[in-house]
């Protein structure tokens, strides 16, 4: 079975740094998609950005980026230029290619703290 | 606009008493998922249907019930046999054809024991 873990379960950072959000999996596969998705107070999930396995290039998304290291089964979220309205929880995610309809399978959850 | 609704958005209750929480999309998505979270432990998946009139059990499916009968529509119940229900339970879709875009989530549903 796949595996996500998130070890940071607090971050913090100050209004306009960077900051980067870890995850890690365990999978067997070679075919699969890994996502980050936000959960702000709110509670609503919204994808923050993702990225196929087969793709040497990191995916960015505005001021998100993501160091995706298919060896080291790494998955890290880059943050630049923080706002106060980043400030949420974090779930890094993976997801099985070969078959239609998979599951995703989530982290624990990082959550972040934007200080002005 | 297309989207996932989830209703109510709180609800209440009481010890033996069965509940259902409802999950609607207007997507034309095939694929549905529940999901239940509690604080440190992310989301873990209770239940899943890949396409109508067909479910299968996730990770901590003990005390909960779906159904699939139309397309649109995946409710959940959750039975006096589910010995710790206060949770927030997420409803999500997706098509079937296409992993690489993930889910789309619902707003949740807050349940409290009372």
């Amino acid at each position: 079975a796949q595996t996500v873990t998130q070890s940071q379960p607090e971050m913090s950072v100050q209004e306009a740094e960077t900051v980067t959000l870890s995850c890690t999996y365990d999978t067997s596969e070679s075919d699969y998609y890994l996502f980050w998705y936000k959960q702000p107070p709110s509670r609503q999930m919204i994808l923050v950005i993702r990225q196929e396995a087969y793709k040497q290039q990191n995916a960015t998304e505005n001021r998100f980026s993501v160091n995706f290291q298919k060896a080291a089964k790494s998955f890290s979220l880059k943050i630049s230029d923080s706002q106060l309205g980043d400030a949420a929880m974090y779930f890094c995610a993976y997801r099985r290619g070969e078959t239609s309809g998979s599951r995703l399978t989530f982290g624990e959850g990082t959550q972040l703290t934007v200080n002005p | 606009d297309g989207g996932i609704t989830q209703s109510p958005k709180y609800l209440f209750r009481k010890e033996g008493q069965n509940v259902t929480l409802s999950c609607e999309q207007n997507l034309n998505h095939d694929a549905m998922y529940w999901y239940r979270q509690d604080p440190g432990q992310g989301l873990r998946l209770i239940y899943y249907s890949q396409i109508v009139n067909d479910f299968q059990k996730g990770d901590i499916a003990e005390g909960y019930s779906v159904s699939r009968e139309k397309k649109e529509s995946f409710p959940l119940t959750v039975t006096s046999a589910q010995k710790n229900p206060t949770a927030f339970y997420l409803c999500a879709s997706s098509p079937y054809t296409a992993n690489l875009y993930g889910y789309t989530f619902g707003s949740g549903t807050r349940l409290t024991v009372v």
